[in-house]
C-alpha cells in the first residue's frame, strides 16, 4: 500500500509569490493534517481537515489555507511569501475515529523562499 | 496550552549498547497521548511508540520501550541494542485524547534530540 505522498518534493520561490503543496493520504484515511517544520525545530500544527471540514488551525496567519478534496486528498496554499516561509512542509493522515490519533507522514516539501 | 521539553539537544551511542532519550511535558490535560517519533534524513517521520496516559503499563515496540511517569510529566524513551539504522532526530510529541471523530487530532512536538548510532 502507498504511504502519504507529497508533491512536490522540493520547491523555490520568490518573496511575495504564491504556492500549493499537495498531499495524498493512505487509502482509506479521511483525515489530513498539514505541519510546518523549520529546521533545526520540531513540526509545528497549521490545520486539520476531516471530512472536507477544517477540525483545527494553528497559530499561523491567514496567508496560509487548504482544502480537502472528496477523495481526501489536500491542498496547503501560501500567498505573499516570506524569507520566514522556507521550511519543510509535512503532510499527515489518520483513520477517523479510533486510531486516529496516529498520524502517519509524508516525506514533505522543501520550500526555500528567496 | 501544552508544551513538550527535550533538553538533551544531540546524543551518542555505540552499536548495541543501550541509550535513553528524554522529554517532559506540561499540560492540565488528565487524558492525554504520548508518542516519540522517528525522523531519519529521509525527512520522513516515523511513529515509533504510543503511550495513552490512562494506561500505566509502559509501552514497548521490539527494541523500544518508554518510561512514562505521569505525575512528574516525563515520558522517556530507550532503545535497546542500538543499531546503525537508528541514527536520527527524535521527537517527542503530545497529543490530546479526543472522543471518536470529533474535534482536532494535533500533535505538539519538542524541539527533537539528535541520535548518533556510532559503529
Amino acid at each position: 500500500d502507498a504511504g502519504v505522498t507529497q508533491s512536490p518534493t522540493h520547491l523555490i520561490k520568490t518573496r511575495g509569490q504564491q504556492v500549493t503543496l499537495r498531499c495524498s493520504p493512505i487509502s482509506g484515511h479521511k483525515s489530513v493534517s498539514w505541519y510546518q517544520q523549520v529546521l533545526g525545530q520540531g513540526p509545528q500544527f497549521i490545520f486539520q481537515y476531516y471530512e472536507k471540514e477544517e477540525r483545527g488551525r494553528g497559530n499561523f496567519p491567514d496567508r496560509f489555507s487548504a482544502r480537502q478534496f472528496p477523495n481526501y486528498s489536500s491542498e496547503l496554499n501560501v500567498n505573499a511569501l516570506l524569507l520566514g516561509d522556507s521550511a519543510l512542509y509535512l503532510c499527515a493522515s489518520s483513520l477517523a475515529g479510533q486510531g486516529g490519533e496516529k498520524l502517519f507522514f509524508g516525506s514533505g516539501t522543501q520550500l526555500s523562499v528567496l | 496550552a501544552q508544551t513538550v521539553t527535550q533538553s538533551q539537544p544531540e546524543m551518542s551511542v555505540q552499536e548495541a549498547e543501550t541509550v535513553t532519550l528524554s522529554c517532559t511535558y506540561d499540560t492540565s490535560e488528565s487524558n492525554y497521548y504520548l508518542f516519540w517519533y522517528k525522523q531519519p534524513p529521509s525527512r520522513q517521520m516515523i511513529l515509533v511508540i504510543r503511550q495513552e496516559a490512562y494506561k500505566q503499563q509502559n509501552a514497548t515496540e521490539n527494541r523500544f520501550s518508554v518510561n512514562f511517569q505521569k505525575a512528574a510529566k516525563s515520558f522517556s524513551l530507550k532503545i535497546s541494542d542500538s543499531q546503525l539504522g537508528d541514527t536520527a532526530m527524535y521527537f517527542c510529541a503530545f497529543m490530546k485524547h479526543r472522543r471518536s471523530g470529533a474535534g482536532s487530532y494535533q500533535l505538539t512536538f519538542g524541539k527533537g534530540t539528535k541520535l548518533s548510532v556510532i559503529p
